[in-house]
């Protein structure tokens, strides 16, 4: 059964800061894994999509890397703004079924 | 990508009631999802929403708690039955297709009393 482990529950950085987000899988056997964007009380916003053959994505100051030997994968925020602050999901793909599996988020508040 | 409307935003509902959230897209879609994501929590898959066909859930979810209907390729509801505070959650619909990206419509933020 997959599991999806995001590393840390809450962060908390001042403007400016580059920082990483963290996710982790115990199956390796995945199809693709995307990242999210929660505010509060709101959807998801979908960020970046990454294909199992795909080793990273980039959109903007975001940046999403993939190590599906190690089930590993990387969310890259540069220059971090107070705008930023919001709940960070990632989710795997992990069956031809279209089914997201999603770990528990990073919440991040960025500081003026 | 998709634009996904789901009605109501948010409802408060007495126990034993049902509720039944409508989710539309601006496209035909492949695939149709319902997630709750409880207090606190993240996202749980309830069920896929089969066009033509009786829904796909999810083990914890049953059919008689959370009937789904989706009769076209651009519109589902859930209906959430003999609703309990448990219940309280925000509700989810989410389209896409295998392989491409999901997206995710407003939530129906539901609490029951």
């Amino acid at each position: 059964k997959q599991e999806v482990t995001q590393i840390p529950a809450a962060l908390s950085v001042p403007e400016g800061e580059n920082l990483v987000l963290n996710c982790s899988f115990t199956d390796s056997a995945i199809y693709n894994l995307q990242w999210f964007r929660q505010d509060p009380g709101k959807g998801l916003t979908s960020l970046l999509l990454i294909q199992s053959s795909q080793r990273e994505q980039t959109s903007g100051r975001l940046n999403a890397s993939l190590d599906k030997s190690s089930g590993r994968s990387t969310l890259y925020i540069a220059a971090s703004q107070p705008g930023d602050s919001a709940t960070y999901l990632c989710a795997v793909g992990s069956s031809n079924t279209g089914k997201l599996i999603f770990g528990q988020g990073t919440t991040l508040q960025v500081k003026p | 990508s998709a634009v996904i409307s789901q009605k109501p935003s948010r409802d408060i509902c007495q126990r034993g009631t049902s509720l039944t959230i409508q989710c539309q897209v601006d496209s035909q879609v492949t695939m149709m999802f319902w997630y709750r994501q409880q207090p606190g929590q993240s996202l749980t898959l309830i069920a896929t929403a089969n066009q033509g066909s009786e829904a796909t859930y999810e083990s914890g979810f049953v059919i008689d708690k959370f009937p789904i209907s989706r009769p076209n390729l651009t519109f589902s509801t859930l209906t959430v039955s003999n609703m309990s505070p448990e219940d309280s959650s925000i509700y989810l619909c989410s389209v896409g297709a295998t392989r491409t990206e999901q997206f995710f419509g407003p939530g129906t933020r539901l609490t029951v009393l």
